[in-house]
């Protein structure tokens, strides 16, 4: 009973780097989620997808690209890091929207050097 | 207004004391609100729902009024494992639009 997967746990990057934060769930929802949260701070949506092949941008997209070719993955793109990306990363997923359960991965902790 | 505001506190109790949380949130066509628990370097993860005629669960008891815009968060007996930062959530809008979470309350409870 994974849930929500989310891979690396902790990765260090150099300014300009590019990586991809994988996240896979296998509840079979169609909502899935990235947030960031930085220390002290709460969430904020990055990008979401209420299903395969549909993306939408959140609050702070910037510097990120998302892709949903399946239900299952939903990976999370950082072109080009820079400090301001030094963050926890949480993939999430739901059922639906308005009124289901958010389920969270267990967090990516990222910092760029 | 802001979507969704909560007192960041801390709040530091005592073990064994009577604690309240609220949040306010700006669309008052809202229909579901929840709170969600983090503790520190985790995961959130959903507490509980708030309906319109309350929610009890065990010590914790949710409330929502809808002419103030705002839900409440009650812990009774509060424990040293209640130690975390609780979130509340509400709706964006109404439609596909991802709910908003609130920065959180953090709550230290204390021997």
């Amino acid at each position: 009973n994974a849930g929500v997967t989310q891979t690396p746990k902790f990765r260090i990057l150099k300014i300009g780097q590019s990586m991809t934060l994988q996240c896979t769930q296998d509840m079979n929802h169609n909502y899935m989620y990235w947030y960031r949260q930085d220390p002290g701070m709460g969430l904020k949506l990055i990008y979401y997808s209420v299903g395969a092949g549909i993306t939408d941008k959140g609050e702070v997209p910037n510097g990120y690209n998302v892709s949903r070719s399946t239900t299952e993955d939903f990976p999370l793109r950082l072109e080009l890091a820079a400090p301001s990306q030094t963050s926890v990363y949480f993939c999430a997923s739901s059922l639906g929207g308005d009124g289901n359960t958010i389920y969270f991965g267990e967090g990516s902790w990222l910092t760029v050097v | 207004r802001k979507e969704v505001e909560q007192d960041p506190g801390p709040f530091n109790v005592p073990e064994g004391a009577t604690v309240a949380f609220n949040c306010t949130y700006s669309n008052s066509a809202s229909q579901s609100f929840f709170w969600y628990r983090q503790d520190c370097r985790k995961e959130p993860k959903l507490l509980m729902s708030v309906y319109s005629s309350g929610n009890e669960d065990g010590r914790f008891t949710a409330q929502l009024n809808r002419a103030s815009q705002y839900i409440s968060l009650l812990i009774r007996d509060s424990k040293l494992s209640d130690s975390a930062t609780y979130l509340c959530v509400v709706p964006k809008q109404q439609g596909n639009t991802p709910l908003v979470f609130g920065k959180g309350t953090r709550l230290s409870v204390i021997a």
